[in-house]
């Protein structure tokens, strides 16, 4: 069962614009992931955030984590086109064997 | 080979056959998982592997799917009997120690499987 909510489902922005996809989930967690996803395939890691952690960036990506509302967001700024994707989150929880749930991920179109 | 391959890469089956999904994780990786993505379902946890051994297997959806893993590294999803829902793209990843550690987990490109 997929664990929350991806807030929008689709986002369509044009180039250099910024970019902001949230996340629900529902149970208690250790950390919370954030991928890519291109064309159907395989997923690309883009930053882990751990549950102690509120907030964390990577190069243009940031990530906020609000444990007590159970909630996450990704802000990506100065889009590209090539930002071009669907963007999944997905959590995991202490105590059990590490499988990531994931969330039902937003599509993300950026215009030239 | 430096990132987490799968093979192959697109199978069209018939309804009633049998079908073997082949994962090659990151070398040293001890922990490596599969997961299913359908439209209906989005993207499912099947099964999860510490070594050799399937601690947590809770998201087969039937017992017509089965995983194995030898050596530590290289595992085979098989399903058995296939249905047209079983039409799905099944992922693989891996990851450095598993176990409920924070840590990324390293996806391959997918088995994109077509049941008719």
């Amino acid at each position: 069962s997929q664990q929350g909510e991806e807030d929008p489902q689709a986002l369509s922005i044009q180039e250099g614009e910024n970019a902001t996809m949230n996340c629900s989930y529902k149970t208690s967690i250790n950390n919370l992931q954030w991928y890519r996803q291109n064309s159907g395939r395989g997923l690309v890691h883009l930053i882990l955030i751990r549950s102690n952690e509120r907030e964390k960036h990577s190069g243009r990506l940031r990530v906020t984590l609000d444990t007590s509302k159970k909630s996450s967001s990704l802000l990506i700024t100065a889009s590209r086109a090539a930002d071009t994707a669907s963007y999944f989150c997905a959590t995991g929880s202490t105590g059990n064997t590490g499988k990531l749930i994931f969330g039902q991920g937003t599509t993300l179109q950026v215009k030239p | 080979g430096a990132g987490v391959s799968q093979s192959p890469s697109n199978k069209v089956t018939e309804k009633g056959k049998d079908v073997e999904l082949r994962c090659d994780p990151i070398s040293g990786h001890t922990a490596l998982y599969w997961y299913r993505q359908s439209l209906g379902q989005g993207l499912e946890f099947l099964i999860y592997f510490q070594g050799n051994s399937a601690p947590d297997k809770s998201g087969l959806p039937s017992d017509r799917f089965s995983a194995e893993r030898t050596g530590g590294s290289v595992s085979t999803l098989t399903i058995q009997r296939t249905q047209q829902e079983d039409s799905a793209v099944y992922l693989c990843a891996s990851s450095l120690a598993g176990g409920g550690w924070p840590e990324t987990q390293y996806f391959g490109p997918g088995t994109r499987l077509l049941v008719l």
